[in-house]
């Protein structure tokens, strides 16, 4: 497609529960990122793929946080046992080839209660 | 440590004026910047960028600014239009050749343009 589309746009959870993003980059882009925006400041960079391949993922609580990109199937953010400073929107964005410009999709708005 | 600084959480310009937008960074090696424009319950959008071995952009009535030695940037707007009012986000990455380098953003300026 041409536009990057994230689903769900709203998600809520209790403390402890499991939460799923999705996102569908553009056709031809091959870098796909995650961001986290916390009530509504700077956004965090969470992990980055090129293609199916984690690229960098320093940005990523790992014990919980959990990323893939698989061939075929959109793109996927979980969180295992959610924290309340988890609620955030969640960002995805895909890039061209070497353009270094981002294309964002609306965001994923979890809330942890 | 924040790597990318907007300084000036909101603006306030009146319609037909022009709107300066500031961006700071402390990072040497960045070298490709860029300014992202978001309005709520959107994501952002690319607006208007800049490598650091130039010192002016120029797109319609948006010009970045890049002052490598100061490590300063800023994003003008003129003639302010009320189609503008969202939040401004700048943005750094280490490498102007794109890739998978990804971006550091600032905390982004909220830009109000007055009737």
């Amino acid at each position: 497609g041409e536009e990057v589309a994230q689903t769900p746009k709203h998600l809520v959870r209790g403390e402890g529960q499991k939460a799923k993003l999705y996102c569908a980059p553009i056709k031809g882009h091959s870098y796909v990122f995650w961001y986290q925006q916390v009530l509504k400041n700077e956004f965090k960079f969470l992990i980055s793929f090129q293609n199916e391949n984690v690229f960098d993922e320093t940005g990523m609580p790992k014990e919980r946080f959990s990323a893939k990109c698989l061939p075929n199937s959109p793109c996927s953010l979980e969180i295992q046992a959610t924290k309340l400073e988890d609620s955030a929107v969640y960002f995805c964005a895909s890039e061209r080839e070497n353009t270094g410009e981002l294309f964002f999709g609306e965001g994923s708005r979890l809330t942890v209660l | 440590d924040q790597q990318v600084k907007q300084n000036s959480p909101s603006l306030s310009v009146q319609e037909g004026r022009i709107s300066i937008l500031n961006c700071d960074y402390t990072n040497s090696m960045f070298d490709y910047f860029l300014w992202y424009k978001k309005y709520p319950a959107e994501g952002p959008t690319f607006l208007i960028s800049i490598s650091s071995i130039k010192d002016k952009n120029e797109d319609g009535r948006f010009t970045v600014f890049l002052n490598k030695s100061a490590k300063h940037l800023s994003l003008h707007i003129v003639p302010s239009q009320p189609g503008d009012s969202a939040v401004y986000f700048c943005a750094a990455s280490m490498y102007s050749g794109g890739g998978a380098d990804g971006l550091t953003f600032g905390k982004g300026t909220h830009l109000i343009i007055q009737p």
